[in-house]
C-alpha cells in the first residue's frame, strides 16, 4: 500500500524567499511516479511537477524544483522567489506504477496551506 | 480545448435522494476518475475507469455508481445521498498509456451538500 505524508499543515513565507514544502512517501515499488499539485482558493487543481523514480536528475519548472532523494523516499517541493499567487494548498501525490495492473490511479497527502507574506 | 467539463458546479440534496454528477473530457484521454476532497484528507480516489466498458473502485466506492459507456463520459451516482457525502468532487482525466508522466488534468470541481 502507498502513503503520502504531509508533515506541514500551514506554511509562512515571505515574498520573494524560497519555501520548501515536505512530502515523504512508502512504496515498496521500485517504479513510481511523484506529483505536486496547486490548489488556489478558487479551487481547481494545477499541475506543477512530475519526478519519475528512476529520474536522475530533479525536476525543475521554472521556480518549482522538486528535491528528490529516493533513499530518504521524500521528494520535496521547493518554490523559489515566492509570490503573493503562490499561496495555496500544496499537494504531494504520488502514482501506482504501471505493472500492477491497476491504472492511473494517484495517491494524495493531506496539503500544506502556503501563505506568501508581502 | 474545454478539457474536463464537470456539471453541476453546487448541489445541494437531501438525504436519501439520488443524483448524477457529470463529467466530460474532449482531450480523447483512456483513463478517467472520480475524487473527492474533504478538510485535511486531501483527494481519495472513489471510482476509475481505463477505458469504455471498464470501470474499478477506488477508496472510498461505498454509495457511489459510475459507468463508461463513452470514451468522452464518466459520470458519478450517488444512489441514496447521505450526509457524510457532502464534499467536493474532482473528475480528472489522462492518457493511459505510455510514459508514467502522464498528468492528470482535472476538472473544476462540485461542491455537494447533503442535509
Amino acid at each position: 500500500a502507498q502513503k503520502i505524508t504531509q508533515t506541514q499543515p500551514g506554511m509562512f513565507v515571505q515574498e520573494k524567499e524560497a519555501v520548501t514544502l515536505d512530502c515523504t512517501y512508502d512504496t515498496s515499488d521500485p517504479s513510481y511516479g511523484l506529483f505536486w499539485y496547486k490548489q488556489p482558493s478558487s479551487g481547481e487543481m494545477i499541475f506543477l511537477i512530475y519526478q519519475g523514480s528512476y529520474d536522475q536528475q530533479n525536476a525543475t519548472e521554472g521556480r518549482y524544483s522538486l528535491n528528490f532523494q529516493k533513499a530518504r523516499k521524500s521528494a520535496n517541493l521547493v518554490i523559489s522567489a515566492s509570490q503573493l499567487g503562490d499561496s495555496a494548498m500544496y499537494f504531494c501525490a504520488m502514482r501506482e506504477p504501471v505493472s500492477s495492473g491497476s491504472a492511473r490511479q494517484l495517491t494524495f497527502g493531506s496539503g500544506t496551506q502556503l501563505t506568501v507574506l508581502p | 480545448n474545454a478539457g474536463v467539463t464537470q456539471t453541476p458546479k453546487f448541489q445541494v440534496l437531501k438525504t436519501g435522494q439520488s443524483m448524477t454528477l457529470q463529467c466530460a473530457q474532449d482531450m480523447n484521454h483512456e483513463y478517467m476518475s472520480w475524487y473527492r476532497q474533504d478538510p485535511g484528507m486531501g483527494l481519495r480516489l472513489i471510482h476509475y475507469s481505463v477505458g469504455a466498458g471498464i470501470t474499478d473502485q477506488g477508496e472510498v466506492p461505498n454509495g457511489y455508481n459510475v459507468s463508461r459507456s463513452t470514451t468522452e463520459d464518466f459520470p458519478l451516482r450517488l444512489l441514496s445521498a447521505a450526509p457524510s457525502q457532502t464534499s467536493v468532487y474532482f473528475c480528472a482525466s489522462s492518457l493511459a498509456g505510455g510514459s508514467g508522466a502522464n498528468v492528470l488534468t482535472f476538472g473544476a470541481g462540485s461542491r455537494l451538500t447533503v442535509l
